[in-house]
């Protein structure tokens, strides 16, 4: 176990809704990134944060955002869900380049 | 721009058998990092190797093993004598040295170990 925690695990919403997801980081790791996993797919960088700080960003629009708190917990924010936003979003934490050690992500289904 | 491929799709061995996963990736970086992470139907990826591009050693730990050739932009993981445990989907993924931890990931290989 990574120590690495998300929730929920699993969400449904309707397109055009807005979700909330939350990540706790593995304790003495300072920097925490987002992945969006489709269905057979990789894993695809959303955005990192640092500090508190957006550090690097994916492609991905506006509408995902994130932020990180004091005590290095994570949100990634999505708005006016789509039906391709369905995916296992995967929260990783880290304290030295690339070692990153991932939760077991939240399955987000939009209907 | 940074890629990686994993041609093969879905891999099936009997238990025992050794097994090796391919992964070839494009970067114009000279320096960056290459990755094999493992995901199990539980659904976190577990990180099992980082390689620098500068250290072309092949390395060993247990029945895993890597062979990394810049030759050929290769980066490919042998299993010995495979286990059920084993089966998993694995990841390869490379990433720049610097700023953000960005990694981009392959299209991952689904390994079944039949017993």
């Amino acid at each position: 176990e990574t120590g690495v925690t998300q929730s929920p695990t699993h969400l449904i919403k309707t397109r055009g809704q807005q979700v909330t997801l939350r990540c706790s980081s593995q304790s003495g790791h300072n920097t925490v990134s987002w992945y969006q996993q489709a269905l057979g797919q990789g894993p695809q960088f959303i955005f990192q944060y640092y500090r508190e700080e957006e550090n690097g960003r994916g492609n991905f629009p506006p509408r995902f955002s994130g932020l990180q708190f004091p005590n290095y917990s994570s949100e990634l924010n999505v708005n006016a869900l789509e039906l391709d936003d369905s995916a296992l979003y995967l929260c990783a934490s880290s304290s030295q380049i690339g070692k990153l050690f991932f939760g077991s992500g939240t399955q987000l289904s939009v209907l | 721009a940074q890629k990686v491929t994993q041609a093969q799709t879905e891999i099936s061995v009997v238990e025992k058998e050794d097994v090796t996963l391919d992964c070839v990736y494009e970067t114009r970086d000279t320096t960056y990092y290459l990755f094999w992470y493992k995901q199990p139907p539980s659904g976190e990826l577990v990180f099992l190797i980082r390689r620098n591009s500068f250290d072309e050693q092949n390395e060993i730990s247990g029945r895993y093993s890597w062979n990394f050739q810049k030759s050929t932009s290769s980066f490919n993981f042998t299993i010995t004598a495979s286990q059920v445990v084993d089966s998993a989907v694995y990841f390869c993924a490379l990433s720049e040295a610097g700023g953000a931890q960005k990694l981009v990931f392959g299209q991952g290989t689904r390994l079944t170990i039949n017993p």
